[in-house]
């Protein structure tokens, strides 16, 4: 696609339900990262899958959060037990390589209540 | 690992005067900048980077930032702001070793006013 596609735009969940949130990258971008957005803490970088190394998980905040890439395309990040603190814009980017800038998807907005 | 700092969380300015917002990272390896803009109730966007060469870099709208090593800055700047420039700012860093991720600033508020 033209740009970066993530879905669903907005989720409302129950406390302690699991969530799916999806990432289509643009097509050929070897680079895809994750980040949590919420109001006074900018972005919080999550997970960056590169290629077929192994992905940088380093900013996972719990082992509830866990994201996978399948194929070097499509990724998708999974909220276990979901607690209020969860909600935010959770934003999907990819780049080319890592010369280059990052670009990013509309996001989902994540609901817990 | 690299890390940003945004030193000022909200900007307020009147239109038509200049501006500065300031970024300072920590890295002990070369780095990639970059300063991104979202725009009220619209996705990040690249406003401008510096990978190399040129410490000085610019923008289509009237935006410069400049790397500066020494004091391991990459502030941006613009000499006269227009309300349209209402947005909030994140500065970026990356490094140029394979493998780390680009880390975000916690972004700056610019309010212009008439």
């Amino acid at each position: 696609g033209a740009g970066v596609s993530q879905s669903p735009s907005n989720k409302v969940t129950e406390k302690g339900k699991d969530v799916e949130l999806r990432c289509d990258p643009i097509s050929g971008h070897t680079a895809l990262y994750w980040y949590r957005q919420s109001l006074g803490q900018g972005l919080e970088f999550l997970i960056y899958f590169q290629g077929n190394s192994a992905p940088d998980k380093s900013g996972l905040p719990s082992d509830r959060f866990s994201a996978e890439r399948t194929g070097g395309s499509v990724s998708t990040l999974t909220i276990q037990r979901t607690q209020q603190e969860d909600s935010a814009v959770y934003l999907c980017a990819s780049s080319p390589g890592r010369h280059t800038e990052a670009f990013f998807g509309q996001g989902t907005r994540l609901t817990v209540v | 690992a690299q890390s940003v700092t945004q030193l000022d969380s909200q900007v307020p300015v009147f239109e038509e005067a200049p501006v500065e917002l300031r970024c300072n990272y920590s890295s002990s390896v070369s780095v990639y900048l970059f300063w991104y803009v979202q725009y009220p109730n619209q996705g990040l966007q690249l406003l401008l980077k510096y990978l190399s060469g040129s410490t000085l870099v610019k923008s289509i709208n009237g935006f410069e930032a400049e790397f500066n090593k020494s004091q391991t800055s990459f502030h941006l700047r613009k000499p006269s702001v227009h309300i349209s420039d209402t947005a909030e700012y994140f500065c970026a860093v990356r490094t140029n070793q394979a493998g780390t991720a680009l880390i975000f600033g916690k972004g700056t508020t610019l309010s212009v006013s008439s």
